[in-house]
């Protein structure tokens, strides 16, 4: 079956501009999560989605980063006024509710 | 505060010997671990856990280790192929807390040679 996948694979912006990367959990999936993972470093937990309701998102940087996922399924990661310390690549996992999460492939950001 | 560490960013073995990674992790709230491997462009696939009930978990060629007096988990890879030649990410859960959000090490980089 479709893993997890996330679109686009790459983005370029420019300082300041605003963004969005989508995550499309494998079906069936209710436990979504996103992380980001800059270079050198393993991915860090930004935010957990249960259903449609954010369960936790103490991850998120800062007030500039925010995520939604209204039907409990697609998930768009937002962020505003980026800055080039928000490059990284930013992964999605989904979980039919277990400990072993599956991760997408990844968008890398790249802020210029 | 790095509550899981990776103290060895790379690892080079021989086709056929055995490959040890290792993992330290700080939080003894933490109930479940578990190992991911990753190729370059892409996401991290799992590969094996262990529940803190647990000091030892196999599947075929991977074993995890967990030694939780000393907050230390191994994975053993026998024999190691080529084709495992990947970052290796150690991972740890809470399952109590917000969904099993996983706290990750920094990886190492394995290499197998031929």
């Amino acid at each position: 079956g479709a893993g997890v996948s996330q679109t686009p694979s790459n983005k370029v912006t420019e300082k300041g501009k605003y963004v969005e990367l989508r995550c499309d959990p494998i079906s069936g999936h209710t436990a979504l999560y996103w992380y980001r993972q800059s270079l050198g470093q393993g991915p860090e937990f930004l935010i957990y989605f249960q259903g449609t309701g954010a369960a936790d998102d103490s991850g998120l940087p800062n007030d500039r980063f925010f995520a939604v996922r209204p039907e409990g399924s697609v998930s768009t990661l937002k962020i505003q006024r980026t800055e080039r310390g928000d490059s990284a690549v930013y992964l999605c996992a989904s979980s039919p509710w277990g400990n072993e999460q599956f991760f997408g492939p990844g968008t890398r950001l790249t802020v210029l | 505060d790095q509550q899981v560490k990776q103290n060895s960013p790379s690892l080079s073995v021989q086709e056929g010997r055995i490959s040890i990674l290792n993992c330290d992790y700080t939080n003894s709230m933490f109930d479940y671990f578990l190992w991911y491997k990753k190729y370059p462009a892409e996401g991290p696939t799992f590969l094996i856990s262990i529940s803190s009930i647990k000091d030892k978990n196999e599947d075929g060629r991977f074993t995890v280790f967990l030694n939780k007096s000393a907050k230390h988990l191994s994975l053993h890879i026998v024999p190691s192929q080529p084709g495992d030649s990947a970052v290796y990410f150690c991972a740890a859960s809470w399952r109590e807390t917000s969904g099993s959000r996983l706290t990750f090490g920094e990886g190492t980089q394995l290499t197998v040679n031929p």
